[in-house]
């Protein structure tokens, strides 16, 4: 079945340091991937997604690329703020359905 | 987006005990999903709520334990039934509007659950 993995945290940096979360997939067929972060006490927010290979999402400084070669959409960040500090998570949507499933998550910590 | 709101926000309860959790949004979706997020974990689907039949339940999880309605296009409740310890988890509401893979999921803001 499809799954996620991503890197586990957390990942503790300082404030305008790069942040990369690293996330590969295995599914059938062409899904969809998406990026989804969660602020402390808060519900679960979309970050960015793409729908094919070579497509960049892009948000609030996040980017991530479907990299259908390397089965990864790892998410970037050239600069980060004490506000990134949230869980991020992974997904992806698979071809067949409506689905959602979720990697493992990453706590990011961001010190001023 | 839609705007999802979920009643309530977080409850104590105490085991063997039920309660139905709400999910309300601000405009009518076809697509209606129940996760859930046990601590320092992952998001699982537990169902697919549709409008006018019976709730797809995934692997794992059974109608007996999460009852779901879907009374219409812009409401839906999950009971967690006869609850134990294992049950305190963050509960989500998602929507989405047409389906199919590139179809984007929002989230409600969760119902935090703890069971004594």
């Amino acid at each position: 079945g499809d799954s996620v993995t991503q890197m586990e945290g957390p990942v503790t940096l300082s404030e305008e340091a790069c942040l990369t979360i690293n996330c590969t997939y295995t599914a059938t067929g062409y899904p969809s991937l998406f990026w989804y972060v969660q602020y402390p006490g808060e519900g679960l927010q979309l970050l960015l997604k793409a729908t094919k290979a070579d497509d960049k999402g892009s948000n609030k400084g996040f980017e991530a690329t479907y990299r259908k070669e390397t089965t990864s959409f790892h998410l970037e960040k050239g600069s980060v703020q004490v506000s990134d500090s949230a869980v991020y998570f992974c997904a992806l949507r698979g071809a067949a359905g409506n689905k959602l499933t979720f990697g493992g998550g990453t706590r990011v910590l961001v010190k001023p | 987006s839609a705007v999802i709101s979920q009643k309530p926000s977080r409850d104590i309860c105490q085991r063997g005990t039920s309660l139905t959790i709400q999910c309300q949004v601000d405009s009518q979706v076809t697509m209606m999903f129940w996760y859930r997020q046990q601590p320092g974990q992952s998001l699982t689907l537990i169902a697919t709520a549709n409008q006018g039949s019976e709730a797809t339940y995934e692997s794992g999880f059974v109608i007996d334990k999460f009852p779901i309605s879907r009374p219409n296009l812009t409401f839906s409740t999950l009971t967690v039934s006869n609850m134990s310890p294992e049950d305190s988890s963050i509960y989500l509401c998602s929507v989405g509007s047409a389906g199919g893979r590139s179809d984007t999921q929002y989230f409600g803001p969760g119902t935090r659950l703890t069971v004594l």
